[in-house]
């Protein structure tokens, strides 16, 4: 079946901009997750919705990010008035139980 | 809550030789415990997983080993290839934590020589 999958692929982009990075996660998996990860680093923890609902927002880096999830299903995860130190791979991972399946990624651009 | 520490951050080996990775968690409460492994360039991919019933398990050249007691498990790599080459991450589950059901160690940066 389909995995997860995420779009643009890549996205290069002017500091001050704002940018939309998109997630649809497997059909039927109730749990979904956004990371970033930055070139050579580990998997930065976002947020997470079970279902439409997120219970924490704090793992968001500023007031600038925000991601919202509609239907159980697709994700968004806006970033606003994009800086340098935003760029890096953001990363998508949905779940039903335990194991989690990662999306191939956004590589974000900040110019 | 749940906290994942994983070591070494780096292991270089020679192709042939043995790796070993290992993780330690601090909730108790844990009871599944995958490893990811994450090419570069690529998405991360569940390549084992061991529940807290049993002690170890394998497939092929990779094993897991988890210590209840203790609160730590490893990832065993036997007969390495170029092709283990990779960043392995460990995790462990958690319940009503404010980062969803895993929490991701930091990785290890596996390279093997040829």
């Amino acid at each position: 079946g389909a995995g997860v999958s995420q779009s643009p692929s890549n996205k290069v982009t002017e500091k001050g901009k704002d940018v939309e990075l998109r997630c649809d996660p497997i059909s039927g998996h109730t749990a979904l997750y956004w990371y970033r990860q930055s070139l050579g680093q580990g998997l930065e923890f976002l947020i997470y919705f079970q279902g439409n609902s997120a219970p924490d927002k704090s793992g968001l880096p500023s007031d600038r990010f925000s991601a919202e999830r509609t239907g159980g299903s697709v994700s968004t995860l806006t970033i606003q008035r994009t800086q340098q130190e935003d760029s890096a791979v953001y990363l998508c991972a949905s779940s039903l139980l335990d194991e989690q399946f990662f999306g191939p990624g956004t590589r974000l651009t900040v110019l | 809550g749940e906290n994942v520490e994983q070591h070494p951050s780096t292991l270089s080996v020679q192709e042939g030789d043995s790796a070993v990775i290992k993780c330690t968690y601090s909730d108790s409460a844990s009871n599944y415990f995958p490893w990811y492994k994450q090419e570069l360039g690529k998405r991360p991919q569940l390549i084992i997983d061991i529940r807290s019933n049993v002690g170890e398990k394998k497939d092929q050249r990779i094993a897991v080993t988890l210590n209840k007691t203790a609160k730590h498990f490893s990832l065993h790599i036997t007969e390495t290839q170029p092709e283990d080459s990779a960043v392995y991450f460990c995790a462990a589950n958690s319940y009503g934590g404010s980062q969803g059901n895993l929490i991701f160690g930091k990785g290890t940066k596996l390279s093997v020589k040829p």
